[in-house]
């Protein structure tokens, strides 16, 4: 079955380490996104990318990396410079074209301790 | 900037009874997005909207589009306890280059009571 696939489920982080969740989609999807959910509050978009080896800064980058090496990956990196990123994270993909929808992976639940 | 404002961002009712969750956005778009989500969970998409005038319903959910008025509508009917969640509605514009991109609300945390 194609879908979006994040790891891991749960995640722990020490202060001043980088650490790396990972989205792989098997849907041939063109694009990816990344969004970031706080207790309580909507999703926010911190990277989206086209096309392999392209990608913009969503609204809440800073403090964030990423790559888009192949169609299929879209890692996110959480560093040092992102001073409070406990969160619950979200990867989404999309089909090209004005009336498909998204498709969001199930999420990794990021806690620093 | 584009704004998307949802309300009430709670909502208790009992059941058997009809509520309406409103979704208003700040800048010109048609497509639009309803999702739910449960505790702990990812999103469920429930309705794409994809015109001025649009609604759908799925069983006691039924959404509708007013673009002129940057309006969507989540409507409940006879609600039950299964519907108790998280619902979201978000907004679908281009990004930069050709990728388009969602703006959410801030979620309206909705709980049917006996």
């Amino acid at each position: 079955d194609g879908g979006i696939t994040q790891s891991p489920k749960y995640l722990f982080r020490k202060e001043g380490q980088n650490v790396t969740l990972s989205c792989e989609q098997n849907l041939n999807h063109d694009a990816m996104y990344w969004y970031r959910q706080d207790p309580g509050q909507g999703l926010r978009l911190i990277y989206y990318s086209q096309i392999v080896n392209d990608f913009q800064k969503g609204d809440i980058a800073e403090g964030y990396s990423v790559s888009r090496e192949k169609k299929e990956s879209f890692p996110l990196t959480v560093t040092s410079a992102q001073k409070n990123p406990t969160a619950f994270y979200l990867c989404a993909s999309k089909e090209g074209g004005r009336n498909y929808g998204y498709t969001f992976g199930s999420g990794t639940r990021l806690t620093v301790v | 900037e584009l704004k998307v404002e949802q309300n009430p961002l709670f909502l208790s009712m009992q059941e058997g009874k009809n509520y309406t969750i409103y979704c208003n956005y700040s800048t010109t778009s048609d497509r639009l997005y309803w999702y739910r989500q449960d505790p702990g969970k990812s999103l469920e998409s429930l309705f794409v909207l994809l015109s001025n005038g649009a609604v759908k319903q799925e069983g006691r959910l039924m959404a509708s589009l007013d673009t002129k008025a940057r309006l969507s509508t989540l409507h409940i009917t006879a609600a039950v306890h299964d519907l108790s969640a998280t619902y979201f509605c978000a907004v679908d514009r281009m990004g930069t280059g050709t990728a388009s991109k969602l703006t959410f609300g801030t979620g309206t945390r909705l709980q049917v009571t006996l």
